[in-house]
């Protein structure tokens, strides 16, 4: 059973340029969770998605992120006009349950750099 | 916001020593978390506690879930170089996680 799968690891983007990343949850998982990591801090939580449905954005800043969780296909982060604080490794967790913590399964992450 | 103070931020030690790091709050989590995160990768789960006062071993990590549910603690006993990383401790609310800032541990050669 492969476990969560983010690509890519790494992503180099310009100002102003859009990032796009993606997250394949574990099978039979429909819980999708994404994170950001900024260097010597913990996870912190952006957004909660079930299949074609954003449960809890609460975390997720206001202008240019965005993501969504499609009946088929991965689920996207996508972050437009990218400015250097946008920096930081992106975690994606799923779940086979609702706000399942103890469940909740992380991909290796990607690391996105904003030049 | 609820928030985590998770101490000490790094810690150096010789191999085989006992590790002691805690998490407090001052908000009350249903569930308290222990990860363990290995330099370029995601968060691993190491014990889950369940209930106020549990005390959980997984091998030679053991976790406590304060009376309280305001804090918790994880000790490791007779550190191997294979336990150097980040460790984070995370409280869960019914519909939140919250993540403390990790304690680095380093192991002296």
């Amino acid at each position: 059973n492969a476990g969560v799968m983010q690509n890519p690891r790494h992503l180099v983007r310009r100002r102003g340029q859009e990032a796009r990343l993606r997250c394949s949850p574990m099978k039979g998982h429909s819980h999708v969770y994404w994170y950001r990591q900024l260097p010597e801090e913990g996870l912190k939580f952006m957004v909660y998605l079930q299949k074609e449905n954003i449960i809890d954005e609460s975390g997720m800043p206001k202008e240019r992120f965005s993501a969504e969780f499609p009946k088929e296909g991965p689920s996207i982060l996508r972050i437009q006009q990218v400015v250097r604080g946008d920096s930081a490794a992106y975690f994606c967790a799923s779940s086979p349950d609702a706000y399942g913590g103890e469940t909740q399964y992380f991909g290796p992450g990607t690391r996105l750099l904003v030049l | 916001g609820q928030q985590l103070n998770q101490s000490p931020q790094s810690m150096f030690i010789q191999e085989g020593e006992d590790v002691s790091m805690n998490c407090t709050s001052s908000s009350i989590f249903n569930t308290w978390l222990w990860y363990k995160q290995d330099p370029g990768e995601g968060p691993v789960l190491l014990i889950a506690l369940y209930k106020a006062g549990e005390l959980t071993s997984n091998g030679r990590l053991t976790a406590q879930f304060g009376i309280t549910r305001k804090d918790s603690f994880l000790n490791i006993s007779a550190s191997i170089p294979s336990d150097v990383g980040i460790y984070f401790c995370a409280g869960l609310t019914r519909d939140k996680i919250i993540f403390g800032k990790g304690t680095r541990l380093h192991i002296l050669p």
